[in-house]
């Protein structure tokens, strides 16, 4: 069955430093989204994206993120300063039609 | 907005218990999308099922059911006979649709269950 699949497993960074997030989604899906947990806590949209632009952002999502789809299939999410607070499980998720969304196992991002 | 409450934080069974873990959602949208997502403990969101406002059927797979009384905007999941391998935390999540013509799923803040041997 399909998957979608996440790179870095897991990402350590100092604080301020750049860090890319890389997503393949599913490659007949049309809808791309990026999520955040932040340790034992609830899943959180970010953003989604659809027809190469975004198409819904949250007020986590700010000047520091962009999202990007470089190429036909991979999906990218960049945190361009990063901060204590940007640690967390960053999951990608990719939707034929609006949903069901299936996601990747994640990238678990620590920020030193 | 939407929301989702999922009012049970932990719950411990021991093997071969029934379970029922509750979700109570609020949208203002008349069609609307609930959700039950399971997380193990390496991590991963694994889809369990996704049902439509206007079906109130329930379903039933497996050992896993799922009770959706629109009435009282609940859509509880329920285990039965649960098994160690049912110990993860579970999401509920309702679907949003948003101003750019995706939707995005507002999630709960999960139900930690062990179950024990």
């Amino acid at each position: 069955e399909p998957e979608v699949t996440q790179t870095p497993s897991h990402q350590v960074t100092q604080m301020g430093q750049e860090v890319i997030l890389r997503c393949v989604p599913i490659s007949n899906h049309l809808y791309f989204y990026w999520y955040r947990q932040i340790l034992g806590q609830k899943v959180e949209f970010l953003v989604s994206f659809y027809n190469n632009e975004i198409s819904e952002k949250s007020e986590i999502f700010d000047d520091q993120f962009s999202v990007e789809r470089p190429d036909g299939s991979n999906f990218t999410l960049k945190i361009r300063s990063t901060k204590l607070e940007d640690s967390a499980m960053y999951f990608c998720a990719s939707s034929e039609e609006r949903q069901p969304q299936h996601f990747g196992d994640g990238t678990r991002l620590s920020i030193l | 907005a939407q929301k989702v409450t999922q009012a049970q934080t932990e719950i411990s069974v021991v093997e071969k218990e029934d379970v029922t873990l509750d979700c109570v959602y609020e949208t203002r949208d008349t069609t609307y999308y609930l959700f039950w997502y399971k997380q193990p403990p390496s991590g991963e969101l694994v889809f369990l099922i996704r049902r439509n406002s206007f079906d109130e059927q329930n379903e039933i797979s497996g050992r896993y059911s799922w009770n959706f009384q629109k009435s009282t905007s609940s859509f509880n999941f329920t285990i039965t006979a649960s098994q160690v391998v049912d110990s993860a935390v579970y999401f509920c999540a309702l679907s949003e649709l948003t101003q750019g013509g995706s939707e995005k799923l507002v999630f709960g803040k999960g139900t930690k269950l062990t179950v024990n041997p």
